[in-house]
């Protein structure tokens, strides 16, 4: 039982942008903090973003300041990374986290963003 | 390069105990809670282990977690075949304000 399905992942020349969603089910969507974390192949975990219940609130690591930007529709239960300016090093799997009892205690699959030329 | 320092490898014999060390600093470690991960050889990671020592429902107790200072630990007890996989930990860093990620361990059972 998944409750978060990414999707959005692709391609993409260096400087380009794609738009990551994920949809969530099974629980309160608007009740939870929520995340992304990445993973770049064969590399460790790499918290990406976050964003409070009502959306009033993001954190970004440093790396993707200025670049990404995270929101969220709680009427869809929805969550989203809108990603410009991509980099090769951007290229990882995405996974869509809830924050609940702990950070990132539900986790999606993952969709996969490759960033070459 | 993550401020949560892990070893890179564990290894024990079915049955034994294994430990991982999660080495940070004051301003992550020593002042909020300490959260591991385990990953699954082809799967997403999973919540092991939140809040230093608590077990989501599911988790065997051979699990378990504990942080002392600025430094924690995971244990793994009675090792299985089952338990190969890479381990995280994970915490609130307040000089960064945002989440930080251990290196990770991978563990394999001999």
């Amino acid at each position: 039982d998944v409750p978060l399905v990414e999707s959005g992942g692709g391609s993409v020349q260096p400087g380009g942008s794609l738009r990551l969603s994920c949809a969530a089910s099974g629980f309160t969507f608007s009740s939870y903090y929520m995340s992304w974390v990445r993973q770049a192949p064969g590399k460790g975990l790499e918290w990406v973003a976050n964003m409070n219940q009502d959306g009033s609130e993001t954190y970004y690591v440093d790396s993707v300041k200025g670049r990404f930007t995270i929101s969220r529709d709680n009427a869809m239960s929805s969550l989203f990374l809108q990603m410009n300016n991509l980099r090769a090093e951007d290229t990882a799997v995405y996974y869509c986290t809830r924050d609940g009892a702990a950070p990132f205690d539900y986790w999606g699959q993952g969709t996969l963003v490759t960033v070459s030329s | 390069q993550s401020v949560l320092t892990q070893p890179p490898s564990e290894s024990g014999t079915p049955g034994q105990r294994v430990t991982i060390s999660c080495s940070g600093g004051s301003s992550n470690i020593g002042s909020n809670y300490v959260h591991w991960y385990q990953e699954l050889p082809g799967a997403a990671p999973k919540l092991l282990i939140y809040r230093n020592a608590q077990r989501p429902s599911g988790v065997p107790d051979r699990f378990s977690g504990s942080k002392s200072g600025t430094s924690a630990s995971l244990a793994i007890s009675g090792l299985r075949s089952e338990d190969e996989a890479d381990y995280y930990c994970a915490t609130w860093d307040d000089s960064l304000s945002s989440y930080v990620f251990g290196t990770g361990t991978k563990v394999t059972v001999l």
